[in-house]
C-alpha cells in the first residue's frame, strides 16, 4: 500500500523559511483521481489544513495561510513540497502530509505519514 | 469559512459501552464530504468513515456513521480497548478542508 513519509529540519528560526519534503513509495504521485495535501497538527491538538497539489501542479491553498504557503510536486521523483514563509512560533506543529482521493461523489484522506514535528525557536 | 463543531470534548466511558459523537456543522455541507478519522498517541489520524456512513477498508463494523439533518453522528457500538483515542470529523467544501476540533473517547 501507499506510504508517505515527511522529512525536514525539525527545528526553524523565526522569521525563516519552513522547508519540508513528502517522498511516495509504493504509489505513483501521477496517478490520477489523488491529491497530495499537507495537514499540521497544533500543539493543542488541532488539525489544520494548509493545502494540496495534483500531479500536474495545480495548488489548492487554505486562505489562512495562501499568503505564505508554496506547494509544488516532482513527479519524477515521485515527492511534493512544502514552503511555509516568515515563520513565526505559531507555526510550530507536527507536519503530515497525506494522499486525498478525491472524486466528484466523495473525498477522504486515505494515507497519511507519520508526522514530522518543527518547532520555531531561535 | 465553515465551522464543524464536536461533541461532547471528552467522552469517559467503560469497555463494552456505546459511544455516541457528534458534529454539527456552522453551514449546511454535503454527507457526501465528511469522513471521520480516529487517532492514537503519537500517530497519525486513521480514516475511519468516508461519505458520512461508508467504512474504510479495514474498519470493525463496530464503527458506524450517520447523519441527520444537518448533524453526524459516529458510533461505535461496543467499545474495545483499542478504541480508546480522539476521534475528528473533517469535511470537504468547495475549495478548502475543514477539521473538527475532536472527542476524547477515554476509559472511565
Amino acid at each position: 500500500q501507499v506510504q508517505l513519509q515527511e522529512s525536514g529540519p525539525g527545528l526553524v528560526k523565526p522569521s525563516q523559511t519552513l522547508s519540508l519534503t513528502c517522498t511516495v513509495s509504493s504509489g505513483s504521485i501521477n496517478s490520477g483521481g489523488f491529491h497530495w495535501n499537507w495537514i499540521r497538527q497544533l500543539p493543542g491538538g488541532g488539525l489544520e489544513w494548509i493545502g494540496s497539489v495534483y500531479y500536474t501542479g495545480s495548488t489548492f491553498y487554505n486562505p489562512s495561510l495562501e499568503s505564505r504557503v508554496t506547494i509544488s510536486v516532482d513527479v519524477s521523483e515521485n515527492r511534493f513540497f512544502l514552503e511555509l514563509t516568515s515563520v513565526t512560533a505559531a507555526d510550530t506543529a507536527v507536519y503530515y502530509c497525506a494522499r486525498e482521493f478525491y472524486s466528484s461523489w466523495y473525498r477522504y484522506f486515505d494515507f497519511w505519514g507519520q508526522g514530522t514535528l518543527l518547532t520555531v525557536s531561535s | 469559512e465553515l465551522v464543524l463543531t464536536q461533541s461532547p470534548g471528552t467522552l469517559s466511558l467503560s469497555p463494552g459501552e456505546r459511544a455516541t459523537l457528534s458534529c454539527s456543522p456552522s453551514h449546511t455541507v454535503s454527507n457526501n464530504f465528511l469522513a471521520w478519522y480516529q487517532q492514537k498517541p503519537g500517530q497519525a489520524p486513521r480514516l475511519l468513515i468516508f461519505r458520512a456512513s461508508t467504512r474504510a477498508t479495514g474498519i470493525p463494523d463496530r464503527f458506524s456513521g450517520s447523519w441527520s439533518g444537518t448533524d453526524f453522528t459516529l458510533t461505535i457500538s461496543r467499545l474495545e480497548p483499542e478504541d480508546f483515542a480522539v476521534y475528528y470529523c473533517q469535511q470537504f467544501d468547495s475549495s478548502s478542508v475543514t477539521f473538527g476540533g475532536g472527542t476524547k473517547v477515554e476509559i472511565k
